[in-house]
């Protein structure tokens, strides 16, 4: 199985900063990365697909990168509704599999 | 617009079996595959499976075959998946999700809807 590590596991940041969250892949997995949104109680949010193509409706301010193995989320200007934890996922293999998740608190 | 629309909470005993539903509308129901995952409570993803709506073709995580049992009815647009021999650390909520592709010069497959999750609680 590919496992997807994510760092940090948690960070806080003011509204107006900027984070950046990394995801590692045990394999090279191409562009089959995507990045996913949780809010508690709720499912998922897609943000980001195939890397950095942005999903429907989220804002600019998101934006991915990265390449083979390593991959980077990164938030601009960070806004209060931004609270959440945010996940890395690979869809290279069969079995799917997620980080660990980035919790993300607004100062 | 389009939704997956999952059955309600459970309780169930260890051994017994659950039965989820997640009713599809807004699109056309076989073209995209359907997986399912898991979030035990306060932890992140387990992939479990996926079936193809076109045909009920199935293909499961090894750690749940012979458990786990996904199936679908065409004429109501509504996917079930069927988790057998509970055991206390099955307790998790279900999601249902729709499975899209983008493919250009960079490709994936992604999860672009998802259901509002089934809780299910197993204990004595």
């Amino acid at each position: 199985d590919i496992r997807m590590t994510q760092s940090p596991s948690s960070l806080s940041a003011s509204v107006g900063d900027s984070v950046t969250i990394t995801c590692r892949a045990s394999l090279t997995i191409s562009t089959y990365l995507n990045w996913y949104q949780q809010k508690p109680g709720k499912a998922p949010r897609l943000l980001i697909y195939a890397v950095s193509t942005l999903q429907s409706g989220v804002p600019s301010r998101f934006t991915g990168s990265g390449s083979g193995s390593e991959f980077t989320l990164t938030i601009s200007s960070l806004q209060p509704e931004d609270f959440g934890t945010y996940y890395c996922q690979q869809t290279f293999s069969t079995l799917y599999t997620f980080g660990q998740g980035t919790k993300l608190e607004i100062k | 617009q389009v939704e997956l629309v999952q059955s309600g909470a459970e309780v169930k005993k260890p051994g017994a079996s659950v039965k989820v539903s997640c009713k599809a509308s807004g699109y056309s129901f076989t073209t995209y595959p359907v997986h399912w995952v898991r979030q035990a409570p306060g932890q992140g993803f387990e992939w479990m499976g996926i079936i193809n709506p076109t045909d009920g073709s199935t293909s499961y995580a090894r750690q749940h075959q012979g458990r786990v049992n996904m199936t679908r009815d065409t004429s109501t647009a509504t996917l079930y998946m069927e988790l057998s021999s509970l055991k206390s650390d099955d307790t998790a909520v279900y999601y249902c999700v729709r499975r899209n592709i983008f493919r250009g010069v960079l490709t994936s497959y992604f999860f672009d809807f998802w259901g509002q999750g089934t809780l299910v609680t197993v204990s004595s």
